[in-house]
């Protein structure tokens, strides 16, 4: 398969504690979208990155949350200290962007999610 | 506003053409997308339309797009029961795409 994945697909946390999710986007694409998603919402974006450097933060990412995505490729997403309104779906996607000129049709491929639950 | 606005709900029968529709903010939009969702899955994309085109028919699927009125509709043939999901059209600034909250359909047999 190789689509977007992520990992875990669930996880249950104590408020307070830190949690880490992992994409691994498809091979190809050069952007790696990172999006939350709460029960009855649209995913709301979080921030992406074009290759290795993160080049929009949405004003929902708090500084409790940081996202890497250090050799281009796999990204992660920690939140620090845990809050019961953290808990959501966290949706990764990948696109390619290609280059100035070409036609960037620009959709988003999705992995299966992340669904965090803080108690 | 800066929202994607869309109905929340639609029932029709299997059989039935489905229609959701989906207003839109930036006249600016390149592209527009309808994306499905199955309970507890991610998204997946069923088809996009590029800002000057006026219908793209893909199969089943038919985008209507109006962009005086920034009003975009999806309309399915022939809706099965498979059909049952969250659609969520949504539109492309710069480069992100920003979604409605979704529209539940729901096909009866």
């Amino acid at each position: 398969d190789t689509g977007v994945s992520q990992d875990p697909r669930h996880k249950i946390t104590k408020r307070g504690q830190n949690v880490t999710f992992r994409c691994d986007p498809i091979s190809e694409h050069n952007r790696l979208y990172w999006y939350r998603q709460t029960l009855g919402q649209g995913p709301e974006f979080l921030t992406y990155f074009q290759n290795e450097a993160q080049l929009e933060k949405s004003r929902l990412l708090s500084d409790r949350f940081s996202a890497e995505r250090p050799k281009g490729s796999f990204s992660t997403l920690e939140i620090q200290r845990t809050e019961q309104g953290d808990s959501a779906m966290y949706l990764c996607a990948s696109s390619l962007a290609r280059l100035a000129g070409a036609l960037n049709t620009g959709e988003l491929f999705f992995g299966e999610g992340s669904r965090l639950t803080v108690l | 506003g800066e929202d994607v606005e869309q109905s929340l709900f639609l029932s029709v029968r299997e059989g039935d053409s489905s229609v959701i529709n989906c207003t839109y903010t930036d006249s600016s939009s390149t592209y527009l997308y309808w994306y499905k969702q199955e309970p507890g899955a991610g998204l997946q994309l069923l088809t996009y339309i590029f800002s000057n085109m006026d219908m793209k028919q893909d199969q089943r699927l038919t985008v209507l797009l109006n962009k005086k009125d920034k009003h975009l509709s999806l309309r399915i043939a022939d809706t099965q029961t498979g059909d049952s999901a969250i659609y969520f059209c949504a539109e492309r600034r710069y480069s992100t795409l920003t979604f409605g909250k979704g529209t539940m359909l729901l096909v009866s047999p």
